[in-house]
């Protein structure tokens, strides 16, 4: 168990809508990061977030939106939702907001858009 | 913009043989890390490499980051059925700040 806890597990919507995947990071950690996981693909990083202020961005998309709160879980908020974005997205939290600590990966929400 | 790049894709291991994935950087890294993905699962880590040319090692698992710091590679020996899975190389550029995930070795081991 990494400590990283993410809900819902599984979301399955229709093209058009809205949808928010939760993360609550490891005791401690302050960076929360989101990644893009297609079938069978690599990592896409899509953001980081350390103690509530945006980090570093990668490819995320302009309907994508993320957020963290005060009490340092994070929000992706995913609108406008195409087939494409069918997808596992992960969020990983580290100690600090360089990359001198190893992420610690929660289990995934895995996005159905049908 | 940064690209990190794994050989091979995939690779199919008869068990008890060794092999070795690499992970090749179009930019020089300031570290490079190591995960491994099972099946169903999400990526947990392995290793972390900092110092040009520095050698770790964790039972069966070598990894090894290159002189230049643009290149590290993993080797297992003695492939086990436990060591299935997507392994992963993740780097990030000298004085930058994303963290640059690699496509992933997917290994499958026949017994």
């Amino acid at each position: 168990d990494s400590g990283v806890t993410q809900t819902p597990k599984h979301l399955i919507t229709a093209t058009g809508q809205r949808v928010t995947l939760r993360c609550s990071p490891r005791s401690g950690d302050l960076s929360v990061y989101w990644y893009q996981q297609s079938l069978d693909q690599g990592l896409q990083f899509l953001i980081q977030y350390y103690n509530g202020e945006e980090r570093a961005k990668g490819n995320i998309l302009e309907r994508f939106s993320a957020q963290q709160f005060p009490d340092l879980h994070s929000e992706l908020n995913l609108s406008s939702l195409e087939l494409g974005d069918s997808a596992l997205y992960f969020c990983a939290s580290s100690a600090q907001t360089g990359y001198n600590s190893p992420l610690h990966f929660g289990n995934g929400t895995r996005l159905t858009v049908t | 913009g940064q690209q990190v790049m794994q050989i091979p894709q995939y690779q199919h291991v008869q068990e008890g043989e060794d092999f070795t994935t690499y992970c090749n950087s179009s930019t020089t890294l300031s570290n490079i890390q190591w995960y491994k993905q099972r099946p169903g699962g999400h990526p947990v880590f392995l290793i972390q490499l900092v110092k040009s040319g520095e050698v770790k090692k964790q039972k069966r698992l070598t990894f090894q980051f290159g002189e230049a710091k643009k290149n590290s590679s993993l080797h297992i020996t003695a492939t086990q059925t436990t060591d299935v899975g997507t392994y992963f190389c993740a780097g990030i550029k000298a004085a930058g700040n994303k963290l640059t995930f690699g496509g992933g070795t997917r290994v499958l081991v026949k017994p």
